[in-house]
């Protein structure tokens, strides 16, 4: 069964400073989905950045950027210039892409991000 | 903007009524999840349905039921509530190849 383990239960940034939220998961498979969602206090899961296994091009959404290491099983989020804003509980997850039907999101146990004003 | 909705939103309930929590998504996706997520916001993967008359238990044992009638409708069903119960709910859906898109959660108080 494949595991998400994020390390750092809390973090805090400076606004305007540049974060990075870690990542890493257990799989034997080698064609997969990676993903980081945001929770704001609000409670609403969004997607914030995904990446493809098959892709070594580390994705990039505006401020958010991601270090995929597929050999080392690590998927880091990086978070450029804070904003207040970007206080939430960020999740690391996983999906398998080998075997349909076998396509449970498995997430990580979060991390807190607190922006400091 | 993701087109899956929970309702209620919040529900608090006495012990040992029957509650339904529902959900629908207007995207089309075969694949529905339903989580629990605790206080310290771990999420648990407690039921989730590939398509149309299939569902299977997630990863945390519950004594929740699920349906799954039609493609848009994957509701949850607690027969007898608990405090043990209390917690926040998270539905969400995908097609095959894309992310989840989660509803905004029920959060289920038992007194």
């Amino acid at each position: 069964a494949q595991t998400v383990t994020q390390s750092q239960p809390e973090m805090s940034v400076q606004e305007a400073e540049t974060v990075t939220l870690s990542c890493t998961y257990d799989t034997s498979e080698s064609d997969y989905y990676l993903f980081w969602y945001k929770q704001p206090p609000s409670r609403q899961m969004i997607l914030v950045i995904r990446q493809e296994a098959y892709k070594q091009q580390n994705a990039t959404e505006n401020r958010f950027s991601v270090n995929f290491q597929k050999a080392a099983k690590s998927f880091s989020l990086k978070i450029s210039d804070s904003q207040l804003g970007d206080a939430a509980m960020y999740f690391c997850a996983y999906r398998s892409r080998s075997n349909f039907g076998n396509e449970k999101l498995t997430f990580g146990t979060g991390t807190r991000l607190t922006i400091i004003p | 903007e993701a087109d899956i909705y929970q309702t209620p939103r919040y529900l608090v309930i006495g012990t040992g009524k029957k509650i339904t929590l529902e959900c629908s998504q207007t995207m089309g996706h075969d694949k529905m999840y339903w989580y629990q997520q605790d206080p310290g916001m771990e999420l648990h993967l407690i039921h989730y349905s590939y398509g149309v008359n299939s569902t299977e238990k997630g990863d945390l044992s519950s004594e929740s039921t699920v349906s799954r009638i039609r493609t848009e409708h994957f509701p949850l069903t607690l027969e007898s509530a608990r405090p043990s119960h209390t917690s926040q709910y998270l539905c969400a859906s995908s097609a095959r190849w894309t992310e989840a898109f989660f509803g905004q959660g029920t959060r289920l108080t038992v007194v």
